[in-house]
């Protein structure tokens, strides 16, 4: 099993659409929880940390289920600007970083 | 603050030969790492540093060497380049006020190096 699992898409959803992204980790003490974004040929960028209590910015919604070992992201009112590849990366302490091979979005107009 | 910057943006090398590729953060960040990104996969470490003068190998570490000598800096050296490091090589840092209990502080990535070995 992976570290860190996230469904590959790609997800094609109309502009304004609601859309959430999972991502399961196998690492249970694991300590911090990321998700980012990639734009095609660039560098990945913080979109969100996510913290136990779950936590919002803007139209952008993460929740963190240790019980069951997931994070998710949830995107309102989907813009065409939100197409991106989405990172799910998990921190397990220390250096070690695992980044999921990500979830590609497209926002169609 | 130019956060992480990285050169050169794009190279092509023959087997065989070696090159370095800069990594600078003005971040005053204690961790620095290297990723790799092939397509379709995830990142893969490279190596880390956990501040100057101690460096560590991460996942791939195969075919790569690092140094770290100043807080700023942490250049990755290729030696004897070979088809399969042809990939897409991020620099990043990031800061622990507790590195002894391990909690991290969001990475920082800087734009990317693509290298081509052929």
């Amino acid at each position: 099993r992976k570290e860190v699992e996230q469904d590959p898409g790609p997800f094609n959803v109309p502009e304004g659409a609601t859309v959430a992204f999972n991502c399961t980790y196998s690492n249970s003490a694991s300590q911090s929880f990321f998700w980012y974004r990639q734009d095609c040929r660039k560098e990945p960028k913080l979109l969100m940390s996510v913290y136990s209590s779950g936590n919002e910015d803007g139209r952008f919604t993460a929740q963190l289920n240790r019980a069951s070992q997931y994070i998710s992201l949830l995107i309102r009112d989907s813009k065409l600007s939100d197409s991106a590849t989405y990172l799910c990366v998990v921190n397990s302490g220390t250096y070690k970083y695992i980044f999921g091979t990500g979830t590609r979005l497209k926002v169609l107009a | 603050n130019a956060g992480v910057t990285q050169t050169p943006k794009f190279r092509i090398l023959k087997i065989g030969q070696s090159m370095t590729l800069q990594c600078a953060q003005d971040m005053n960040h204690n961790y620095m790492y290297w990723y790799r990104q092939d397509p379709g996969m995830g990142l893969k470490l490279i190596y880390y540093s956990v501040g100057a003068g101690i460096t560590d190998k991460g996942e791939v570490p195969n075919g790569y060497n690092v140094s770290r000598s100043t807080t700023e800096d942490f250049p990755l050296r290729l030696e004897l380049a070979a088809p399969s490091q042809t990939s897409v090589y991020f620099c990043a840092s990031s800061y622990s006020a507790f590195p002894d209990r391990g909690l991290q502080e969001t990475q920082y990535f800087g734009p990317g190096t693509r290298l081509l070995v052929l």
